[in-house]
């Protein structure tokens, strides 16, 4: 979807190590949200935002840490990466009679 | 906290054959159902859903969906599969009229692969 990227596509990171998982939109939504994907486990919520300024946690928020400054951007931030923090992250636009997802970063801790 | 299950794991078919995925949730309350589809290597696209009225719903792709709501299910179905539907399948869940910040919130399914052989 052209409206919502994500950078960066691929990362690999050893257990300890900080990164920050970028997400940036132009389709002007207030809700964003950010998702992990594991075999077999679907897509969690981690945490998402309603507004520029309000943030909330989602099902496994634990590890994660996002703030919102502007509409566009939703960052996510690994503090202390682990290797269960190895997944697929989406970050999704919109509210949910239609969620926008990006094309995913595939995040492996070593 | 409302959850979603999806029976069927991995689902083998050939080209022409009748599909139906499951998907169950457990929320007593009004929910808004959603089925995305996953193309390999690609992000999660709408395939369709439901708010209310029409309880059989049609989607993109020749897809279907029937809510039930006495049996809380909301399969996926499809007369005729391509191979081109090969993809994972979501089925999702959103709490109607859930208050505070919730209301944007999705609760998904395991997921379901469907693999076509031509």
């Amino acid at each position: 979807n052209a409206g919502v990227t994500q950078t960066p596509k691929f990362q690999v990171l050893k257990t300890g190590q900080s990164m920050t998982l970028q997400c940036a939109q132009d389709m002007n939504h207030e809700y964003m949200s950010w998702y992990r994907q594991d075999p077999g486990m679907g897509l969690r919520l981690i945490h998402y935002s309603v507004g520029a300024g309000i943030t909330d946690q989602g099902e496994v928020p634990n590890g994660y840490n996002v703030s919102r400054s502007t509409t566009e951007d939703f960052p996510l931030r690994l503090l202390s990466a682990a290797p269960s923090q190895t997944s697929v992250y989406f970050c999704a636009v919109g509210l949910y009679n239609e969620q926008f997802f990006g094309p995913g970063t595939r995040l492996t801790v070593l | 906290a409302q959850s979603v299950s999806q029976h069927n794991h991995h689902v083998i078919l050939s080209e022409a054959a009748s599909l139906e995925l499951g998907c169950n949730y457990s929320y007593g309350g009004t929910v808004n159902l959603f089925w995305y589809v996953q193309y390999p290597g690609q992000h999660l696209q709408l395939l369709l859903k439901y708010f209310s009225g029409d309880p059989l719903v049609k989607g993109i792709k020749g897809f279907e969906a029937e809510f039930i709501k006495s049996k809380f299910s909301f399969n996926l179905r499809k007369p005729s599969v391509q191979w081109s539907d090969t993809a994972e399948y979501f089925c999702a869940v959103n709490l109607a009229g859930a208050g505070g910040t919730s209301y944007g919130k999705l609760t998904f399914g395991q997921g379901t692969i469907l693999t076509v052989h031509p």
